[in-house]
C-alpha cells in the first residue's frame, strides 16, 4: 500500500491567499483525521472524519479553516484568508478502526509558509 | 482531562550509549499509550504501543512499560544508533489521540 498521500509537500503563499491542502488516506480506512504541528503548540487534533462524515472539527482553529471529504478516497484543509500564524505542518492521518486498537497511520506532511 | 508530559529535548547521545525518554500522562479513563517516531521530512510512524496495565510494548530494541501507578510510560534503548536520531512522541488514546510536544534525539557516531 502507498500509504497516506499528502499534496503539496510544501506550500509558500502570502497573507490572504487561499491555501488547499490535499489528502488521500489509506484504501479502506474509514477515518480520517488533520493534524497541525507547531514548535509552540505541537501536534494538534484539527478535524476528523468517520465514513466521509466530519465527526469533531472543535479543533479547527477559526471560521478561516475548513475541512472537506467528498469521497472515502479524498480529503481537503482550505485555509481562506490564509494569516501568517497559520505557518505549520499539517498532516493528514487515517486509520481503520477506532477504540483501543486504533493505530494511527501519518502522511509526510504539508510545510505551510504564509508570508 | 487528558495530556501527556514528556522530557524536553534535545537529546544528544554518543553511538551504543543508553536511552529514556520520561513521559507521564493524565487520563480520566483506561487509555491506550504509544511511542510515535518522526523522521525528518516524514510523518509520525508508530514505534510501540501497549493498551493496559503492566503492558510493555517493544520494537526495533526500544522498550516501555505501561506503569499506571506512577501514570508512567517510559521510553528505553539500550544500545542507540545513529539511525535512531530522530524525534519521539508519546501519546495517549482516550477518546481520541494525545501527543506530548516531542523530543528530539541526535546520536553522534
Amino acid at each position: 500500500d502507498a500509504g497516506v498521500i499528502q499534496s503539496p509537500r510544501h506550500e509558500v503563499t502570502e497573507m490572504g491567499q487561499e491555501v488547499t491542502l490535499r489528502c488521500k488516506p489509506i484504501s479502506g480506512h474509514d477515518y480520517l483525521f488533520w493534524y497541525r504541528q507547531t514548535m509552540m503548540r505541537g501536534l494538534e487534533l484539527l478535524i476528523y472524519f468517520n465514513n466521509n462524515v466530519p465527526i469533531d472539527d472543535s479543533g479547527m482553529p477559526e471560521d478561516r479553516f475548513s475541512a472537506k471529504m467528498p469521497n472515502a478516497s479524498f480529503s481537503t484543509l482550505k485555509i481562506q484568508p490564509s494569516e501568517p500564524r497559520d505557518s505549520a505542518v499539517y498532516f493528514c492521518a487515517s486509520s481503520l478502526v477506532r477504540g483501543r486498537g486504533e493505530k494511527l497511520f501519518f502522511g509526510s506532511g504539508t510545510q505551510l509558509s504564509v508570508l | 482531562g487528558n495530556s501527556v508530559t514528556q522530557m524536553e529535548g534535545p537529546v544528544t547521545l554518543s553511538e551504543e550509549a543508553f536511552l529514556t525518554i520520561n513521559c507521564t500522562y493524565t487520563a480520566t479513563g483506561y487509555p491506550s499509550l504509544f511511542w510515535y517516531v518522526q523522521y525528518p521530512g516524514e510523518g509520525l510512524q508508530l514505534l510501540l504501543k501497549a493498551t493496559k496495565a503492566d503492558d510493555k510494548g517493544s520494537n526495533k530494541g526500544f522498550e516501555a512499560t505501561y506503569r499506571k501507578e506512577t501514570t508512567s510510560f517510559h521510553l528505553e534503548k539500550g544500545s542507540v544508533q545513529v539511525s535512531d536520531s530522530a524525534v519521539y512522541f508519546c501519546a495517549l488514546k482516550d477518546d481520541q489521540f494525545y501527543f506530548g510536544t516531542g523530543t528530539s534525539l541526535t546520536v553522534i557516531p
